[in-house]
């Protein structure tokens, strides 16, 4: 399996343009994981979903933020209007829940995005 | 709100030292992962222990999980070079919900 698969890997955006970050898990894993990490706050969790369902959504920072998981090979994280707080390093992770309910993540590389 | 402290934040040492970083949290997690993350990538999972007093080892690498599943520690054992780059502990929960702790920044000189 080639591991978690996210695009772009760097954007330059200017402030108020919309963005989309993509995210392909490991083929067969149920639980995906969209963060985002910085010097100043570290890795911050910002919604997971289950089965492509959406279970938790506490970590999205205001309603510029949205994400998708359309299907189990696909998910997207989306900002608009872009701000240049926003810059961070954003990672999508996918895991399973083995049978004693552990969950190990696997992280793609991570897209840095620059909103000036 | 579930917070995972590390200590120290940042940590430079000379190859062949030991060292020892801590995780603390006042939560009670189901399991508890150490990761490592070195510059442009995502973290790698290194252990993950899942029972109150647990220890596991990893080459030079020991992990441990508090009696009470609220903390745990990494202890290295003459470090390399090779051992450098972001530390971090990462705490599941009932929710499978996975919560990363502040990171430990480490820099092993030769």
């Amino acid at each position: 399996d080639a591991g978690v698969i996210q695009s772009p890997r760097h954007e330059v955006t200017e402030m108020g343009q919309e963005v989309t970050l993509r995210c392909k898990p490991i083929s067969g894993h149920d639980y995906l994981f969209w963060y985002r990490q910085t010097m100043m706050r570290g890795l911050e969790l910002l919604i997971y979903f289950n089965n492509n369902v959406p279970i938790d959504d506490s970590g999205m920072p205001e309603d510029r933020f949205s994400a998708k998981m359309p299907n189990a090979s696909f998910s997207t994280l989306k900002i608009q209007p872009s701000e240049p707080r926003d810059s961070a390093v954003y990672f999508c992770a996918s895991s399973l829940v083995l049978r004693d309910r552990r969950t190990e993540a696997f992280f793609g590389q991570g897209t840095r995005l620059t909103v000036v | 709100t579930q917070l995972l402290e590390q200590s120290p934040q940042f940590l430079s040492i000379q190859e062949g030292e030991n060292l020892t970083v801590y995780c603390n949290s006042s939560s009670v997690f189901s399991s508890l992962q150490w990761y490592r993350q070195e510059p442009g990538e995502g973290p790698v999972l290194l252990v993950t222990v899942v029972t109150g007093g647990e220890v596991k080892k990893l080459k030079r690498l020991t992990f441990q999980f508090g009696d009470a599943r609220k903390d745990s520690s990494l202890h290295i054992t003459a470090a390399q070079t090779g051992d450098t780059g972001l530390y971090l502990c990462a705490g599941g929960d009932h929710t499978d919900k996975l919560i990363f702790g502040t990171g430990t920044r480490l820099q092993v000189f030769p």
